[in-house]
């Protein structure tokens, strides 16, 4: 079965930095996009960030203002979300999220990670 | 930046019941409508992507239509199992959800 693992999360403070991680297994990941998606306590989902396959388009929600970079290692079957100067606001699960279809980043987000919770708080 | 617009916020109904969930989006979005399902404490599921196409392992209750602008999510008679939150989502251009619909058992 597919699976996507996340990790990293944790409690911050306000200023502070996180790096998630997502483990890809059982597919090839080298084959397809990858998007961060968040669910502040409470709310909706929120698209956070995408990369393509071969890391050649790289796409930000506006919200995050520079702040958060999206990387990926197809080598290591990884995905990363560094998360600097952190903000109250950005209180949430972050879920690593596969696309379908051919790959390609304008695809709906088949399989999803179980998420992994980031708390920014002094 | 397109806008997705989900009614109703909250639905209370039925088992057996016939629901209807409507996304509106502020331009087009052609057919690149996805609809997702999440219960408490856990991840959303891919109901519907391409408006209307019904992923696999979803049961056949469950029916997206339209294009552009206007889309809908049917359930055709409501299982115990589907009191949770629905979520549409564009990804014509970039990507948006709507802000969800919870449908709660009346």
């Amino acid at each position: 079965e597919v699976q996507l693992v996340e990790s990293g999360g944790g409690l911050v403070k306000p200023g502070g930095s996180l790096r998630l991680s997502c483990a890809a297994s059982r597919f090839t990941f080298s084959d397809y996009s990858m998007h961060w998606v968040r669910q502040a306590p409470g709310k909706g989902l929120e698209w956070v960030a995408s990369i393509s396959s071969s890391s050649d388009h790289i796409y930000y929600a506006d919200s995050l203002k520079g702040r958060f970079t999206v990387s990926r290692d197809n080598a290591k079957n990884s995905l990363y979300l560094q998360m600097n100067s952190l903000r109250a606001a950005d209180t949430a699960v972050y879920y690593c999220v596969r696309v379908g279809g051919d790959g390609d980043l304008l695809n709906a987000f088949h399989i999803w990670g179980q998420g992994t919770m980031v708390t920014v708080s002094s | 930046d397109i806008q997705m617009t989900q009614s109703p916020t909250t639905l209370s109904a039925s088992v057996g019941d016939r629901v209807t969930i409507t996304c509106r989006a502020t331009q087009s979005v052609s057919r690149w409508l996805a609809w997702y399902q999440q219960k408490p404490g856990k991840a959303p599921k891919l109901l519907i992507y391409e408006a209307s196409n019904l992923e696999s392992g979803v049961p056949s209750r469950f029916t997206g239509s339209g294009s552009g602008t206007e889309f809908t999510l049917t359930i055709s008679s409501l299982q115990p199992d589907d009191f949770a939150s629905y979520y549409c989502q564009q990804y014509s251009n970039y990507w948006t959800f709507g802000q969800g619909t919870k449908v709660e058992i009346k």
